[in-house]
């Protein structure tokens, strides 16, 4: 079956620091990765999406970036922190027009 | 950018009453999913709606779509306080961002024991 892995669970980084938040999937191959940030009490933001290694869309500007060095493997990273990154970071996979798996998430505070 | 707009935000009702919980979105749609996400957890998939689907049932779920009226609603029947979540809808659009699910900002459901 699928799984999907994200960590940390919780972050708590200062201002300018660099930040890396790595998501697994097992179970199946070549599947469309996505990051997603909600802020408190709100919905999910769109942030990265990959339909492959190496092709990383993004869907608003900001401070963040992905990568997706293998097949299975999504990184989300800032080089600065800002504390407007602050959140919750959530890492999903699903293939066209079906259900899409979450990971438990990443609550980061940047302070 | 938001595509579907969950009503009410918050809603509040006692065990073994239904819960309603409304989604209106804007472009087409290959098909609308609801999802469940517990407090500082991920979020669990429910059910999938296609745009040549009306209704469809899961246990105490069902989902209704309106394509003509770009809407579709959540009702949960004889809830139980373990219902207690935010629920959220999201569609999954055709054309250039296909297959990505764009999800509204979700309705906190309160079930009371």
């Amino acid at each position: 079956s699928q799984t999907i892995h994200q960590w940390p669970a919780t972050l708590v980084q200062p201002v300018g620091s660099p930040l890396s938040l790595e998501c697994t999937v097992e179970g199946t191959s070549n599947p469309n990765l996505y990051w997603y940030r909600q802020a408190a009490g709100r919905g999910l933001q769109l942030l990265f999406y990959s339909v492959g290694i190496g092709q990383i869309s993004s869907e608003v500007p900001q401070n963040l970036s992905a990568s997706r060095p293998q097949d299975r493997q999504f990184i989300l990273s800032s080089k600065k922190l800002l504390l407007s990154d602050s959140g919750f970071y959530l890492c999903a996979w699903k293939d066209s027009y079906t259900e899409a798996f979450f990971g438990q998430g990443t609550r980061l505070t940047v302070v | 950018s938001q595509q579907g707009e969950e009503d009410p935000q918050a809603l509040s009702i006692q065990e073994g009453e239904n819960a309603t919980m409304n989604c209106s979105y804007k472009t087409s749609i290959n098909n609308l999913q609801w999802y469940r996400q517990n407090s500082g957890r991920g979020l669990v998939h429910l059910i999938l709606i296609r745009s040549n689907e009306r209704e469809k049932h899961s246990g105490r779920l069902r989902v209704t779509l309106d394509t003509s009226k770009k809407s579709s609603s959540l009702l949960i029947t004889a809830s139980r306080a373990a219902d207690t979540a935010s629920y959220f809808c999201a569609t999954d659009n055709y054309g250039g961002s296909q297959g990505n699910l764009i999800f509204g900002k979700g309705t906190k459901l309160s079930v009371k024991p």
